[in-house]
């Protein structure tokens, strides 16, 4: 079936402003996970939905970071005010719901590259 | 703080031998570890996932070991191919979230 897919796959901004990052997981999956990963770098978390749980935002750098997920579905990654700091690839990741051990499992998306200039 | 330490140097080999990466983690106690490959411009690819109780997991060409007294996991792929060529990442997890490691990259050539 369809994989995880996400919007846009490249976005050039202009510091300043704000964008939006969508992400379509795996139909089912009842996880949904972001991260941010830098060049070089390992993946930075940076927030976790679970079912209608209230989701984790604990890896959220700033204020200017927010997500949400609508419907348990699709969610969308906002950044207000991008800095050039911001500028990396935004991977979305989803999960599916789970016997012992695969709730673990991530399928990743092919990641939004954001460039702040 | 959690660390996971995965070696920052490329690991080049000759096709046809084994490759093992090693992953080192310290201040954690993770349930699960988790394997995935990933290549330019993609997202992380799922491997393999070997849990605390499990010593040694297979699959294919695959071999991870996990040592929770070591605090390691190796990984080990036999018969390399060229196309094994990408980055490989360990992750851990003993809640919803995983923590991955910065990645070794592995170039196999002919």
């Amino acid at each position: 079936g369809a994989g995880v897919s996400q919007s846009p796959s490249n976005k050039v901004t202009e510091k300043g402003k704000d964008v939006e990052l969508r992400c379509d997981p795996i139909s089912g999956h009842t996880a949904l996970y972001w991260y941010r990963q830098s060049l070089g770098q390992g993946l930075e978390f940076l927030i976790y939905f679970q079912g209608n749980s209230a989701p984790d935002k604990s890896g959220l750098p700033s204020d200017r970071f927010s997500a949400e997920r609508t419907g348990g579905s699709v969610s969308t990654l906002t950044i207000q005010r991008t800095q050039q700091e911001d500028s990396a690839v935004y991977l979305c990741a989803s999960s599916p719901p789970g016997r012992r051990g695969s709730k673990y499992e991530q399928y990743f998306g092919p990641g939004t590259r954001l460039t702040v200039t | 703080s959690q660390k996971i330490e995965q070696n920052s140097e490329a690991l080049n080999i000759q096709e046809g031998k084994t490759a093992t990466l090693t992953c080192n983690y310290t201040n954690y106690s993770p349930a699960y570890l988790q394997w995935y490959r990933q290549d330019p411009g993609r997202g992380p690819v799922f491997l393999l996932l070997i849990r605390e109780n499990e010593k040694e997991k297979r699959k294919e060409r695959l071999k991870v070991t996990f040592d929770t007294t070591l605090k390691q996991s190796l990984f080990h792929i036999t018969a390399s191919q060229p196309a094994d060529s990408a980055t490989y990442l360990c992750a851990l997890a003993n809640t919803d979230k995983l923590i991955f490691g910065t990645g070794t990259r592995l170039q196999v050539f002919p």
